[in-house]
């Protein structure tokens, strides 16, 4: 019941853009999008709610494709703070997480 | 508004002994996870409380085990450490069960 993340890892160069996709085997009700920066805690980024209501960051998007049982994160612009492992979540009973993507924004 | 704190940050132990780790959630946050992190593996859940009930259990073996107090404060326990048990333990705290979690730093536990 783990989300497939892809791709693995990403290399960006600053202001470029970045998808990174996140897809279930299972009935998705919300998702969770975290970011964790190396040797720190993974940081709350966007959740996606059945039905569409989205909540999160300002700087970045996401869509919730609830059929398809798929999500992506949109990070457009890309900034050096955004360099991390980005993973996604979705909860039923317990909460499942992706084995992450790790994206490394450059000069 | 305080963090999520965990301790201890680091820990060595060996083989055959246990460890307990602590969760301080923040202020007013009744529901509390755990998660073992390796690089192999990702986020694993390991359990979550709530009002001091475990409401689900990850596939973890027995030697892995948690509670609650009624100040939401979390204790887990390893009892007879594997060297596989080497990894990142994550505690996180949310108002509900579903809703945005807010972890910790971690505990980083190495069995020799």
């Amino acid at each position: 019941q783990q989300p497939v993340q892809s791709p693995q890892a990403v290399i960006l160069r600053e202001g470029e853009d970045a998808v990174i996709n996140c897809s279930s085997s299972k009935a998705l009700y919300s998702v969770h999008w975290y970011r964790q920066k190396h040797g720190e805690a993974p940081v709350f980024l966007m959740i996606l709610l059945k039905g569409g209501e989205q909540k999160g960051h300002d700087k970045i998007s996401a869509s919730f494709n609830e059929k398809k049982q798929q999500s992506s994160l949109y990070l457009t612009a890309s900034q050096l703070s955004y360099s991390g492992t980005y993973f996604c979540g979705t909860y039923g009973n317990q909460f499942y997480f992706g084995t992450g993507t790790s994206l490394t924004v450059i000069p | 508004k305080a963090g999520v704190t965990q301790t201890p940050r680091y820990l060595i132990k060996t083989r055959g002994q246990q460890v307990t780790l602590s969760c301080s959630p923040i202020s007013g946050h009744r529901s509390v996870s755990w998660y073992q992190q390796t690089p192999g593996q990702g986020l694993q859940f390991l359990f979550e409380y709530f009002s001091e009930t475990q409401r689900n259990k990850g596939n973890f073996p027995g030697r892995f085990s948690g509670r609650q107090f009624s100040n939401s404060r979390s204790e887990m326990n390893v009892s007879t450490l594997e060297l596989g048990d080497s990894a990142l333990y994550l505690c996180a705290s949310s108002l509900d069960f579903a809703g945005e979690l807010f972890f910790g730093e971690g505990s980083r536990l190495t069995v020799l």
